[in-house]
């Protein structure tokens, strides 16, 4: 079965320094997608980077990279530089096959504070 | 350009009653998508139109939710009668039609509508 494990409930991190999300899937699938969404309190979803199975470099979106490790089923998320207002909840989520169309499969999450 | 929007932002109803979740997906958007995050627990998948059809339903947990999405443009998403389970937030999402060359198709969500069962 498609499985996304976030296996931080809670982080935190002082102010300018990196943090790194873990994440791992498991998947049958050849063709995947890997997503990492954040929701900050006021409750909306926002798109942060995305890795799809067949890219050989790691996705990178400013202050956001994706440490992909496709051999351990890892798709870790890198937030360079903390700032404050990252303080929110980090989803991981992944897309099976081929397509705009599919379904995401999300972890649990880890709540990330960044401390001044 | 407007995004997702999700009708009420909060709803607090009794057992046995009947609440509807609208959702206004971006225009353009033919793929609308629902979820939902119970508490403490997993974002799930809950169903997919593409324009005004069911692409996927596999995760309406049972015959109490019924969707619609009359035209392709908003959906409604209604629980009846609504039990104590149902608690949680629900949210929705929109993507565009995939376009030739983009490997993928990013989902818009919404800010969710937390509804609450008692």
């Amino acid at each position: 079965a498609q499985k996304i494990t976030q296996t931080q409930p809670g982080m935190f991190v002082q102010e300018k320094e990196a943090v790194t999300l873990d994440c791992t899937y498991d998947t049958s699938d050849q063709s995947y997608g890997l997503f990492w969404y954040k929701q900050p309190s006021s409750g909306e979803m926002i798109f942060l980077i995305y890795q799809g199975s067949y890219d050989e470099q790691n996705a990178t979106e400013g202050r956001y990279s994706l440490n992909f490790q496709k051999a351990r089923k890892s798709a870790n998320l890198v937030i360079s530089a903390s700032q404050l207002g990252d303080s929110a909840m980090y989803f991981c989520a992944m897309r099976e096959g081929e397509g705009g169309y599919n379904k995401l499969i999300f972890g649990a999450g880890t709540r990330l504070a960044v401390h001044p | 350009e407007a995004g997702v929007t999700q009708f009420p932002s909060h709803s607090v109803i009794e057992k046995g009653q009947t609440v509807t979740l609208r959702c206004d997906p971006i225009s353009g958007h033919d793929n609308l998508y629902w979820y939902r995050r119970v508490m403490g627990k997993e974002i799930k998948f809950l169903l997919h139109f593409v324009k005004e059809s069911k692409q996927d339903e596999s995760g309406m947990p049972n015959n109490r939710f019924l969707a619609e999405r009359t035209g392709g443009t908003y959906s409604t998403l209604k629980v009846q009668p609504a039990e104590l389970e149902d608690s949680g937030v629900y949210f929705c999402a929109s993507s565009r039609e995939r376009l030739a060359g983009i490997s993928y198709n990013e989902q818009f969500f919404g800010p969710g509508t937390r509804l609450t069962v008692l």
